[in-house]
């Protein structure tokens, strides 16, 4: 089974500070990782995803994400946070079946509820 | 080109009664996914279609259903609505089945349950 917990129900940062959202995940096969935005009153848009190759993932709105496998982690980081990037963010992880075959349900974290101050 | 498309946006229901929700995913996105987000429970997957089978079902009572048609396009449906059923309901699309491909989520369906 899947599980992913984010760490920080809530993160407050100043305008131009370092934003740095953490995410912890469990997976008994190799993982597909995922960082969703979502604003108020709408869905959720995909920020970016890890599934193999290289561990530091661009994603977009200058946001990128490194996959430590040692470390099980995926922290979702951007250098200089703007007043657009308040929302709440979350971490995914894939599904698979009994058979360790990866399917499309994803599980989610809490989610990350970031303020930016002018 | 157009994204995923969920109608109503907005719906209050009696407990009780039944709610059909509806999805368009984005056009040449085969596999649809619905997701319940509360407050309390966070994001919690229903079920997953692909080509108009059910892949995968989370883990939810039987009141709650799905189908998908022969163009892509899903109908959630829950039966004997309780004031626990109110969420967010959003679907998702993506090109093909399993977890590589990543999820284009609607705005979303607000059922309020009363």
């Amino acid at each position: 089974a899947q599980s992913v917990t984010q760490l920080g129900s809530h993160v407050s940062v100043s305008e131009g500070a370092l934003v740095l959202l953490r995410c912890n995940y469990s997976s008994s096969v190799p993982p597909y990782l995922f960082w969703y935005v979502q604003y108020p009153n709408q869905g959720l848009q995909l920020l970016l995803k890890y599934t193999t190759g290289a561990t530091l993932v661009k994603g977009i709105n200058g946001f990128e994400a490194e996959f430590k496998k040692s470390e099980t982690s995926f922290h979702l980081t951007k250098p200089s946070a703007h007043m657009s990037d308040a929302a709440e963010y979350f971490c995914a992880v894939s599904g698979s079946n009994a058979g360790g075959t990866s399917y499309g349900k994803l599980t989610f974290g809490q989610g990350t509820i970031l303020t930016v101050h002018p | 080109k157009a994204g995923v498309t969920q109608t109503p946006r907005y719906l209050i229901k009696t407990r009780g009664q039944q709610v059909t929700l509806s999805c368009s995913p984005i056009s040449g996105h085969r596999s649809v996914s619905w997701y319940q987000q509360t407050p309390g429970q966070g994001l919690q997957f229903l079920f997953e279609y692909f080509s108009e089978t059910q892949r995968n079902k989370g883990n939810f009572p039987g009141r709650f259903s799905g189908r998908q048609f022969s163009n892509s396009r899903s109908e959630m449906n829950v039966s004997t609505l309780e004031l626990g059923d109110s969420a967010l309901y959003l679907c998702a699309s993506s090109t093909t089945a399993g977890g590589r491909s990543p999820l284009h989520f609607g705005n979303g369906t607000r059922l309020t349950v009363t």
